[in-house]
């Protein structure tokens, strides 16, 4: 099993470029989720999957979207890039609910200019 | 906010050393987990422990959990340099809709 994978590992984008960062995973996971993690502030929740077709907002959403069309697929959408969204980008997946142990992706870098 | 809070923020022992780890939380919760961050990877599962439940080992870790001073431990025994590492509680609460809530982390440093 490859566990949690995501694309890109590092990216730069200027400001008001859209992007769309990857994440897969192989496990047949149910719950899906995407974090960011700055400097000092921990992993903030953005949004969240419990199944194919069923997304909802975390703690820190504004600027992005997600989709959840298949059980493996959850990618991450940058609309406008703002310097405010340079962060590391973790997406992560677990059987259900976080009830039980997240399985982390690798990350990808975003630097924002 | 209902992030929790880690203390220390960094702590640098010796090798054979124990490092302990403190984590806070302000509302009730389901369970608690612990989990490593190596330099620029991604974190990593190391232990759960359910709000009924008052301790649990795993390997060289031993966690704890006082729901009534709302607060979890992990001790890391005979530490390694291989433990160097920041180290993170995260917490699903009644309000947060069954996702993680992370705390801060602390940073260890294991020196040889």
């Amino acid at each position: 099993n490859a566990g949690v994978t995501q694309t890109p590992k590092f990216q730069v984008l200027k400001t008001g470029q859209s992007m769309t960062l990857q994440c897969a995973q192989d496990m047949n996971h149910e719950y899906m989720s995407w974090y960011r993690q700055d400097p000092g502030m921990g992993l903030r929740l953005i949004h969240y999957s419990v199944g194919a077709g069923i997304t909802d907002q975390g703690e820190v959403p504004n600027g992005y979207n997600v989709s959840r069309s298949t059980t493996e697929d959850f990618p991450l959408r940058l609309l406008s890039a703002a310097p405010s969204q340079t962060s590391v980008y973790f997406c992560a997946s677990s059987r259900n609910r976080p009830t039980y142990e997240q399985y982390f992706g690798p990350g990808t870098r975003l630097t924002v200019t | 906010s209902q992030q929790g809070e880690e203390d220390p923020q960094a702590l640098s022992i010796q090798e054979g050393e124990n490092a302990t780890m403190n984590c806070s939380y302000k509302t009730s919760i389901n369970n608690l987990q612990w989990y490593r961050q190596n330099s620029g990877r991604g974190l990593v599962h190391l232990i759960l422990i359910r709000s009924n439940e008052r301790e649990k080992h795993s390997g060289r870790l031993r966690v704890t959990l006082d729901t009534s001073k709302k607060s979890s431990s992990l001790l890391i025994t005979a530490s390694r340099a291989a433990d160097t590492a920041s180290y993170f509680c995260a917490f699903v609460t009644g309000g947060s809709q069954g996702n993680l809530i992370f705390g801060k982390g602390t940073k260890l440093s294991v020196k040889p």
